[in-house]
């Protein structure tokens, strides 16, 4: 199993509509989250970090399922501007210091006009 | 304004010959990173280092080689061995306990 997965996609929505993301990782050790956006040909950037009691930044809510080892994105009323690929990213910190992150493949949204 | 700073943005190479790509960064960050990207595809660790003077390899270091000398820079080489080095090149920096910050990479290409 793969230690971060995710549905490639592409979604194709349109303009207005609500989508979501869902991604799984492998190591129940896992204890930070987060999703990260990355445009065509750019560096990626964050979005949010995921808590466990679960969050919301304007149309962008992050859920965390920790038995199920499962994290989600939700995205309201999707504007153009949103067409990215959404990357889901766990760390597995287990010891004092610093390890790397884990990147998922990403999920590629397109929001058509 | 602080940040982290990838140079050169585009790079070519040649057949044999070894490349550094440089990365500065001035967020006072302990831990830097290099990734690489290849198209549709998800990033890979390279080589991270928490420290000054210390560093890690990451999934796929062979081919590469990094030093810490300043907490400011990490630069990577690319050398002759590695056999399939076009890609997009990621640093990043984190302080401890916080999301990581990516340079707006660099693309490097054989020619």
């Amino acid at each position: 199993r793969k230690e971060v997965e995710q549905d490639p996609g592409p979604f194709n929505v349109p303009e207005g509509a609500t989508v979501a993301f869902n991604c799984t990782y492998s190591n129940s050790a896992s204890q930070s989250f987060f999703w990260y956006r990355q445009d065509c040909r750019k560096e990626p950037k964050l979005l949010m970090s995921v808590y466990s009691s679960g969050n919301e930044d304007g149309r962008f809510t992050a859920q965390l399922n920790r038995a199920s080892q499962y994290i989600s994105l939700l995205i309201r009323d999707s504007k153009l501007s949103d067409s990215a690929t959404y990357l889901c990213v766990v760390n597995s910190r287990q010891h004092s210091g610093n390890t790397p992150l884990v990147f998922g493949k990403g999920t590629r949204l397109s929001v058509i006009a | 304004d602080g940040g982290i700073t990838q140079s050169p943005k585009y790079l070519f190479r040649k057949e044999g010959q070894n490349v550094t790509l440089s990365c500065e960064q001035n967020l006072n960050h302990d831990a830097m990173y290099w990734y690489r990207q290849d198209p549709g595809q998800g990033l890979r660790l390279i080589y991270y280092s928490q420290i000054v003077n210390d560093f890690q390899k990451g999934d796929i270091a062979e081919g590469y080689s990094v030093s810490r000398e300043k907490k400011e820079s990490f630069p990577l080489t690319v050398t002759s061995a590695q056999k399939n080095p076009t890609a997009f090149y990621l640093c990043a920096s984190e302080l401890r306990g916080q999301p990581q910050h990516f340079g707006d990479g660099t693309r490097l290409s054989i020619l």
